[in-house]
């Protein structure tokens, strides 16, 4: 299994710019989360997803934030237009419910450091 | 709304010392606590976790409790070694309301053990 597989590991834009971040979840896993971690806020949930359905997105910040998943093994975090305070490692984590529940430990991924000069 | 505080911040301690890492909530309505640990540039790894009904868990030299009416959870590190040098995160999955199965984190404790 190769875990969570998260692109790219590391990404350097400019203000303004479209930033899209990949995320591709353990096999069979029903549930995906996004999180946001920085030094002031700490790890910080975006979006979750079950069966492909956005299920809660109240972590979202503001409406340059978008989520997607248009299939059980691939989902995308997009930032349009990007900012400074977005600066950030974002990670993206899954669940297999279907052998479990919920309150199962979830599996992240490497995660993706975004800086936005 | 939950919120998870760890205590200290960080700790050092030299190689083959037990420590013990605190971490509270406010709200009470949790399904469970689970501890990580993340290395330097690198995901989450879960450690332990405890389920609500559960006063403690344990996995080799790691052992967590919970007190789940009190709000308080500690991570119990026995004999530690360099390699345990992390930075050790706390979460509590709630079980209600606008928590309902989202993980609230700790700011996390960095550890760091020497020789």
């Amino acid at each position: 299994d190769a875990g969570v597989i998260q692109s790219p590991r590391h990404e350097v834009t400019e203000m303004g710019q479209e930033v899209t971040l990949r995320c591709k979840p353990i096999s069979g896993h029903d549930y995906l989360f996004w999180y946001r971690q920085t030094m002031m806020r700490g790890l910080e949930l975006l979006i979750y997803f079950n069966n492909n359905v956005p299920i809660d997105d109240s972590g979202m910040p503001e409406d340059r934030f978008s989520a997607k998943m248009p299939n059980a093994s691939f989902s995308t975090l997009k930032i349009q237009p990007s900012e400074p305070r977005d600066s950030a490692v974002y990670f993206c984590a899954s669940i297999n419910t279907l052998r479990g529940s919920i309150t199962d430990t979830q599996y992240f991924g490497p995660g993706t450091r975004l800086t936005v000069l | 709304k939950q919120e998870v505080t760890q205590i200290p911040a960080a700790l050092s301690v030299p190689e083959g010392e037990n420590l013990v890492l605190n971490c509270s909530f406010t709200d009470s309505a949790i399904y469970n606590l689970q501890w990580f640990r993340q290395d330097p540039g690198k995901g989450l790894t879960s450690l332990l976790l405890i389920q609500s009904s559960q006063r403690e868990q344990t996995s080799g030299r790691l052992n967590a409790s919970l007190d789940k009416s009190s709000g308080r959870s500690t991570l119990y590190i026995a004999a530690s070694q360099p390699g345990d040098s992390a930075t050790y995160l706390c979460a509590a999955l709630g079980a209600g309301g606008t928590s309902y199965g989202k993980l609230t984190f700790g700011q996390g404790t960095i550890l760091t053990v020497h020789p």
